[in-house]
């Protein structure tokens, strides 16, 4: 599977914007790039996701590079609810078999939001 | 409202004393499974079920069991739990069509200490 790579953390002060980076050196032309999120005390929910363009939602924006190697999860305007620790993960819409469905959740990226 | 529930919330067992955690969906997803949450190793899947009847092993099904005998429903049964057990369980589920970018919606969570 291909793997990515997030930082451990980082800070944003509430109502400022936030990017968050994720790096997929090894993406394959058939992987997604999805987003989710675990808040305190909760289980992951959705975010976003996106093949080759930017994509937006009522939750966030996704930047997607060019050469797809690297993504950027885009919160708007942080609040105090949007700490949680965020995950970028590939889904292999090719995959099937025994890959199909698993989502490969890494370490992600403690995001803290300060008022 | 569209949810993935879960029961018990909290749950403080023995060693060997048989346990089931239930998980239902009432979204008419075909696929569910099941996660453990331990720290340092994120979330790992244990099981999971592509439709009534039919159920496969994840990354981490020893010690565990499950059954999909409805639709809606994907229970998570420990025969003879061991403190190894002791973890924070998520279920999850989602449509079949359209895998590599459908999403997941995850349960609440359950936190199951084995003494």
């Amino acid at each position: 599977d291909a793997k990515t790579t997030q930082p451990n953390s980082m800070e944003s002060n509430e109502e400022e914007p936030v990017h968050l980076p994720c790096n997929h050196s090894t993406i394959s032309g058939t992987d997604y790039i999805h987003w989710y999120r675990q808040l305190p005390s909760q289980g992951p929910e959705y975010v976003i996701h996106g093949l080759t363009s930017n994509v937006n939602n009522r939750m966030a924006s996704l930047a997607i590079a060019e050469d797809r190697k690297s993504s950027t999860l885009i919160l708007h305007r942080a609040t105090l609810r949007d700490a949680a620790v965020y995950y970028c993960i590939l889904r292999d819409f090719d995959a099937g078999g025994t890959s199909y469905g698993k989502l490969t959740f890494g370490q992600g990226t403690i995001l803290t939001v300060h008022p | 409202e569209a949810q993935v529930t879960q029961n018990p919330r909290y749950l403080i067992t023995v060693t060997g004393k048989k346990l089931t955690v239930t998980c239902s969906q009432n979204m008419n997803h075909e696929y569910m499974s099941w996660y453990r949450q331990d720290p340092g190793l994120g979330l790992r899947q244990i099981y999971y079920s592509m439709n009534v009847e039919v159920t496969d092993k994840g990354d981490v099904p020893e010690g565990y069991k499950v059954s999909r005998k409805e639709k809606r429903n994907f229970p998570l049964i420990l025969e003879s739990p061991s403190p190894n057990q002791t973890s924070l369980y998520f279920c999850a589920s989602s449509f079949i069509a359209g895998y590599g970018y459908n999403e997941q919606f995850f349960g609440p969570g359950t936190r199951l200490t084995v003494l």
